[in-house]
């Protein structure tokens, strides 16, 4: 059973545009919600996160968003650069021990 | 640099060789977990340390899996008898807080 859903595998945008990344999750337990940019053959590297007591995070060019009753939320990228281009997770702590349950990824494509 | 290591960064096994890795956390973090990624996947979560103690161990952890953190410290991960199917990227991540911070992974290969 996924409890974190990327439904997106692949997303293309133009330098300099906004880039949203989308994520769903059907535990209503999850307090709280990592993104995780990765480059292959590198471990995830962690971008912004953000409660559940909270509808919006900022930081710098990166915005998370989290609409609760909707168990849906997506990561804003303004503007976007070539640098940006790597697999973007998902990612939710989980038990006592806050194991984290990861979406599948969002392959983040940005054109020059 | 004060982040995450592993090492080694790369190992290439034949079926059936033992192998070890081992992961530094961020010295001030009590929390390391290793996760295991494959092609195409998030990473699955392997097992979990709090301090010294292991707290617990995924069911995708077989009896040739099994890891240590003596004193808290630096994390191994030893693979017995390795087989195809273990050839993936392995991660270590440790935490003081809910955000976990990753080292660069080791990739496995089994020939």
């Amino acid at each position: 059973d996924q409890q974190v859903k990327q439904n997106s595998p692949s997303l293309s945008v133009q330098e300099g545009r906004i880039s949203i990344l989308n994520c769903d999750y059907t535990n209503s337990m999850f307090d709280y919600f990592l993104w995780y940019k990765k480059y292959p053959a590198e471990g995830p590297t962690f971008l912004i996160s953000i409660s559940s007591i909270k509808d919006k995070n900022e930081d710098g060019r990166f915005t998370v968003f989290l609409n609760k009753s909707a168990k849906h939320l997506s990561l804003h990228i303004v503007p976007s650069q070539p640098g940006d281009s790597a697999v973007y997770f998902c990612a939710a702590p989980y038990s006592n021990n806050r194991k984290l349950i990861w979406g599948l990824g969002t392959s983040l494509a940005v054109n020059p | 640099d004060t982040g995450v290591s592993q090492d080694p960064r790369h190992k290439i096994t034949k079926r059936g060789q033992n192998v070890t890795f081992r992961c530094d956390p961020i010295s001030e973090h009590n929390r390391l977990y290793w996760y295991r990624q494959t092609l195409g996947q998030g990473p699955e979560f392997l097992t979990y340390f709090q301090n010294e103690a292991q707290l617990e161990k995924s069911r995708l952890l077989s009896d040739r899996f099994s890891a240590e953190r003596p004193k808290g410290s630096f994390s191994t991960l030893e693979i017995q008898r390795t087989e195809q199917g273990d050839s993936a990227m392995y991660l270590c991540a440790s935490s003081g807080t809910p955000e976990q911070f990753f080292g660069p992974g080791t990739r496995l290969t089994v020939l």
